[in-house]
């Protein structure tokens, strides 16, 4: 099992709603990640961040914001939340030295099920 | 475009049966392939990795093959157990950016019955 959490782990809100999706690992990994997972359907990278105060997009556009103040901790915002953003959020984390040896390995936390309705 | 296709979609064997994932990718430039098992409700969990230069590589019960040639890897679980109830992922990985982007199949849902 791979240290890095979740919260919550499901979420069932209304519309216009502000959420933060927590995500948190304690291997010291310095690359996080978000993607978000429809059901049945192949991941897709949302953010991203290499280190603290580096975030970047990632392919799929996404209304949601991150933030990267610690090396341990990647939230995710959304501001004002809606049906569309119903999903699997998950969060991910690497070491950032091995991902130049191309054996890369991503950790994933448990994900958020998120639900707006 | 760099695509990931898995098969079958679904597929339910009985416990103790082995049974063949299959995995084609047109991913280019080519760094890596991973499977991944989901089970529900939880985070993908790394089960194999192979680079350019392996074609074999087994972990416990499970056996991932790859021709980087055709592109095509297949994950090969042997004695199925119920536990062995999840979505499989493959995931390939590019070495065109820094980030070593990575391409996501949709899974093929496997089922174990007693």
């Amino acid at each position: 099992e791979a240290d890095i959490y979740q919260t919550p782990r499901y979420l069932v809100i209304g519309t216009g709603k502000k959420i933060t999706l927590e995500c948190s690992q304690t291997m010291g990994h310095d690359k996080m990640y978000w993607y978000q997972q429809d059901p049945g359907m192949e991941l897709h990278l949302i953010h991203y961040s290499y280190g603290v105060n580096s975030t970047e997009k990632g392919d799929l556009s996404s209304e949601s914001t991150v933030s990267r103040i610690r090396t341990e901790h990647f939230p995710l915002t959304l501001e004002s939340a809606r049906p569309s953003h119903t999903s699997q959020y998950l969060c991910a984390s690497s070491d950032a030295v091995l991902s130049t040896k191309s054996e890369e390995t991503q950790y994933f936390g448990p994900g958020t099920r998120l639900l707006v309705l | 475009k760099n695509q990931v296709e898995q098969s079958p979609q679904s597929l339910i064997i009985l416990e103790g049966k082995n049974c063949t994932l299959q995995c084609n990718y047109t991913v280019s430039p080519f760094s890596n392939l991973r499977w991944y098992k989901q089970d529900t409700g939880r985070g993908p969990v790394s089960l194999t990795i192979m680079t350019f230069s392996e074609n074999t590589k087994s972990n416990g019960r499970y056996t991932a093959t790859l021709d980087a040639d055709t592109k095509q890897s297949s994950l090969h679980i042997t004695a199925s157990q119920l536990s062995d109830s999840a979505s499989y992922i493959c995931v390939v990985s590019d070495r065109g950016s820094t980030l070593g982007r990575l391409y996501f199949g949709r899974g093929t849902q496997l089922t174990v019955w007693p």
